[in-house]
């Protein structure tokens, strides 16, 4: 079982839909979770972090945790052509040196 | 501006020709580390690094060093390279484990 598994995608979805991408972990003492977006060739940018069960809003985007169920997902609300990009989750994991694993990425398309 | 930088962008070279790929961030950040993403496997950290003279592995170490003499720099060394270390190199910081981590711009790197 892979730490941090997310569906590979593509996810598509029309412009101004809400696209939603889950994400599941495997270490339970995880404490940190990050959702990063990588544009092809870029480097990944910062949407959201969250550290307790619940949702925490930012904009269009939404991430919600559910530390019972390790399972974390971001929201996109009136989703747009430029929100096309790999959407990556990240999970501190519990351990001494409290690495940052990465999931593979979900490819997110957005219709026009 | 905050900005996490990392020279050179692009570098191909040959097997066994030493290289460094140099990382720098001005936010005064603790913690930095590096990380190589790969077509299927996502971003996997190299080493990472918790403050000046402080560095442990990460997931991938083999055939990578790195030292931390100073806050801002995080270079990275191959000192070996083999066409198995051909991949996108990212450079990360952040002000401390637990908080966002911010990216360089990559290095692409081939090894022939």
């Amino acid at each position: 079982q892979k730490e941090v598994e997310q569906n590979s995608g593509p996810l598509s979805v029309p412009e101004g839909a809400i696209a939603s991408l889950n994400c599941t972990y495997s270490d339970r003492g995880s404490q940190s979770f990050f959702w990063y977006r990588q544009y092809s060739g870029k480097s990944p940018e910062l949407i959201m972090s969250i550290y307790s069960n619940g949702d925490k809003e930012d904009g269009r985007f939404t991430a919600q945790l559910n530390k019972a169920s390790q399972y974390v997902s971001l929201l996109i609300r009136d989703s747009q052509p430029s929100d096309s990009a790999t959407y990556l989750c990240a999970v501190e994991r519990d351990t001494g040196r409290r690495a940052l694993t990465f999931g593979s990425g979900t490819r997110l398309q957005v219709q026009p | 501006e905050a900005q996490v930088t990392q020279n050179p962008r692009y570098l191909i070279t040959v097997t066994g020709k030493k290289l460094t790929v140099t990382c720098s961030q001005n936010m005064n950040h603790e913690y930095m580390s590096w990380y190589r993403q790969d077509p299927g496997l996502g971003l996997r950290q190299i080493y990472y690094s918790m403050n000046v003279e402080v560095t442990d592995k990460g997931d991938v170490p083999e055939g990578y060093k790195v030292s931390r003499k100073e806050k801002r720099n995080f270079p990275l060394i191959l000192e070996s390279p083999s066409p198995n270390q051909t991949s996108l190199y990212f450079c990360a910081s952040s002000a401390r484990q637990g908080y966002e981590q911010y990216f360089g711009p990559g290095t692409r790197l081939t090894v022939t």
